[in-house]
């Protein structure tokens, strides 16, 4: 059972241009995480999803962020129109259908640099 | 949502105990206790999990406060592949895990 998948592993930007960032969760799993870990800190919590559904953004920015979790495919985070501060490593979690408050299995992350 | 508080770094030498404490006087009664770790350039890994009882696994324990309120994870024989950044996380109210800085563990040879 392969573990959580995401893409790319490393993302450069330029400013003003979009970043799409990919994760597919283990399988048999339909909630997935968004994370964001700057350097020296600890995961903040960004977005929580299931299929075809947003269940909690509290933690996402207003503007330029936002993320889907389709029928068919993987979660996507998207940032429109990147900023330098938006360089950070992006993990996905994902935890079983039913078992909100347990386990959550993280990706290896994308480490996005935004120059 | 509750918080954690835990020491910013520890020192262990090889094949000795080391307890690394959290602290959460905030949990809430239906809140999980996860404890992740996570390798420099990696994602975190689960650790160990629990909720009131005491935990073991094949990679740690988990000791639980009777009252909840602090936690220690227990490596009985600490390598030098467990030096890591450990995190102590609760379950927010959706399910989202809320990291604090974490305990950065070095282990000495």
């Amino acid at each position: 059972n392969a573990g959580v998948m995401q893409n790319p592993r490393h993302l450069v930007r330029r400013r003003g241009q979009e970043a799409r960032l990919r994760c597919s969760p283990m399988k048999g799993h339909s909630h997935v995480y968004w994370y964001r870990q700057l350097p020296e800190e600890g995961l903040k919590f960004m977005v929580y999803l299931q299929k075809e559904n947003i269940i909690d953004e509290s933690g996402m920015p207003k503007e330029r962020f936002s993320a889907e979790f389709p029928k068919e495919g993987p979660s996507i985070l998207r940032i429109q129109q990147v900023v330098r501060g938006d360089s950070a490593a992006y993990f996905c979690a994902s935890s079983p259908p039913g078992r909100t408050k347990e386990t959550q299995y993280f990706g290896p992350g994308t480490r996005l640099l935004v120059l | 949502d509750a918080k954690t508080t835990q020491p910013n770094s520890m020192e262990s030498n090889e094949e000795e105990p080391v307890h690394l404490p959290c602290n959460h006087s905030t949990i809430s009664g239906t809140d999980y206790i996860h404890w992740y770790r996570q390798l420099p350039s990696q994602g975190p890994e689960y650790v160990i999990h629990g909720l009131t009882s005491n935990v073991n696994n094949r990679m740690a324990s988990l000791a639980i406060a009777e009252d909840r309120k602090s936690s220690t994870l227990i490596l009985h024989r600490a390598t030098l592949r467990d030096a890591a950044v450990y995190y102590c996380t609760l379950g927010g109210s959706q399910g989202n895990l809320i990291f604090g800085k974490g305990t950065k563990l070095s282990v000495k040879p």
